[in-house]
């Protein structure tokens, strides 16, 4: 059964705070996405990445950054949370070159920042 | 930022009842997309891969079709059951600036069926 795991499912954090939401997909899939989910704003594409320690920016990059230091592990990190960052996360993988397959979602991290 | 929209943004449909709802995107550059279904606490979930123009695609009572010339998919849910509440994704696939394949999502659409 494929997966992809999130670290967490609720995380509380503090303003201020360095946080890291944790992604790991165990298809060996060389894309991997982070979105953020917010009422009426749908799914919004943070960072991607493509490769290990290849990253591009998605539609709403600012206050975030990413790593990828192993192909199965994306790693979103807030440094300084704001609460403007509370949200639900989603991360995703797919296998590249394959635009006839879909993505995989892991479960979500919903972030309260506080 | 790609253009991708989703209406209704919200539906309530009778129990046993069709309905349909639309995702509609940029005409050029395609190369995929997606729909997917995202159930309360569950993860998004695919229903169909689209590629070409004309493309449908069925599964159940579910189904969809793909216009890439003029930017849009339809889905339908025949027979609306409980079960099929959920907040119906659609995803467009294309390639950055660096070449490198994105998914960019509308804004969904969220389904509840009135048993």
């Amino acid at each position: 059964d494929v997966k992809v795991t999130q670290s967490s499912r609720y995380l509380v954090k503090r303003t201020g705070e360095k946080v890291f939401l944790e992604c790991v997909q165990d298809m060996d899939h060389e894309n991997m996405f982070w979105y953020r989910q917010d009422p009426g704003l749908g799914l919004r594409l943070i960072y991607f990445s493509y490769d290990v320690k290849m990253k591009e920016k998605g539609d709403i990059p600012e206050g975030y950054s990413v790593s990828r230091e192993k192909k199965e592990r994306f790693s979103l990190i807030l440094e300084s949370a704001s609460t403007n960052q509370t949200s639900m996360y989603l991360c995703a993988s797919s296998l590249k070159g394959q635009l006839n397959t879909e993505a995989f979602f892991g479960q979500g991290t919903r972030l309260t920042v506080v | 930022i790609l253009n991708v929209e989703q209406s209704p943004q919200s539906l309530h449909v009778q129990e046993g009842d069709s309905t349909n709802f639309t995702c509609s995107f940029p005409s050029s550059n395609f190369y995929a997309l997606h729909w997917y279904r995202w159930e309360t606490a569950k993860s998004p979930e695919a229903l169909f891969v689209m590629t070409l123009n004309g493309d449908e695609k069925k599964k159940g009572r579910i189904s969809a079709t793909l216009n890439t010339k003029e930017g849009y998919s339809y889905l339908y849910i025949k027979g609306s059951q409980p079960e099929d509440s959920a907040t119906y994704l659609c995803a467009f696939i294309s390639l950055s600036n660096f070449g490198n394949e994105k998914l960019t999502f509308g804004t969904g659409t969220r389904l509840t069926i009135i048993p």
